[in-house]
């Protein structure tokens, strides 16, 4: 089956605009994680889906950062006003059910660009 | 809540050597453990995985890990490094229970002709 796409696979802004980046899950999968990779770093955890429960918001670095997941599916991640310090690779990656399966599936990564 | 060390955060070897890289993780109750290889430009692709059982597991391209539960360390081998192994390497630690799972911050690995 399908895995984890993301959607641009890179984008470039400028600094103070607004951008959306978009995560289509592997089918089944009712967890959703956004983890951001900067030049050279490892993976840092933004937010966290799972099913109809309130998001683990723990990550997000700023109030220019939210995300949201419709219908227990897509979701986007949407970073207001835009700073350079947000250059960096995006990614997404989706799991079973907690009891159900732990391994994280990954997309291959929305690279943003902040001119 | 968990956490996890990756002592080393670039290591070169030459292509036929032997590798092996470092993860030490904290949690306090049994761990699920993951090694997870991302190439340049790629996402992150899973190597291997422990959950219980024999703490020798077995992966794709070669590699194997071995669980220490004395050590706390999950630590990742291959006997002959390939020039295509040349990536960026990342254990991972969860919990079953909620699937909070908790990334080393990654070595990466050059391999030298």
């Amino acid at each position: 089956g399908a895995g984890v796409s993301q959607s641009p696979s890179n984008k470039v802004t400028e600094k103070g605009k607004d951008v959306e980046l978009r995560c289509d899950p592997i089918s089944g999968h009712t967890a959703l994680y956004w983890y951001r990779q900067s030049l050279g770093q490892g993976l840092e955890f933004l937010i966290y889906f799972q099913g109809n429960s309130a998001p683990d918001k723990s990550g997000l670095p700023s109030d220019r950062f939210s995300a949201e997941r419709t219908g227990g599916s897509v979701s986007t991640l949407t970073i207001q006003r835009t700073q350079q310090e947000d250059s960096a690779v995006y990614l997404c990656a989706s799991s079973l059910e907690p009891r159900q399966g732990i391994e994280q599936f990954f997309g291959p990564g929305t690279r943003l660009t902040v001119l | 809540a968990q956490s996890v060390t990756q002592p080393d955060i670039h290591i070169t070897v030459s292509e036929g050597a032997s590798l092996e890289l470092r993860c030490n993780y904290s949690y306090g109750a049994t761990p699920y453990l993951f090694w997870y290889v991302q190439s340049p430009g790629q996402g992150l692709q899973l190597l291997l995985k422990y959950f219980s059982g024999d703490t020798l597991v077995q992966g794709i391209k070669g590699f194997e890990a071995e669980f220490k539960r004395s050590q706390s360390s999950f630590n990742l081998r291959k006997p002959s490094v390939h020039w295509s192994d040349a990536a960026e390497y990342f254990c991972a630690v969860g919990a079953w229970a909620n699937n909070d799972m908790r990334f080393g911050a990654g070595t990466r690995l050059t391999v030298k002709p």
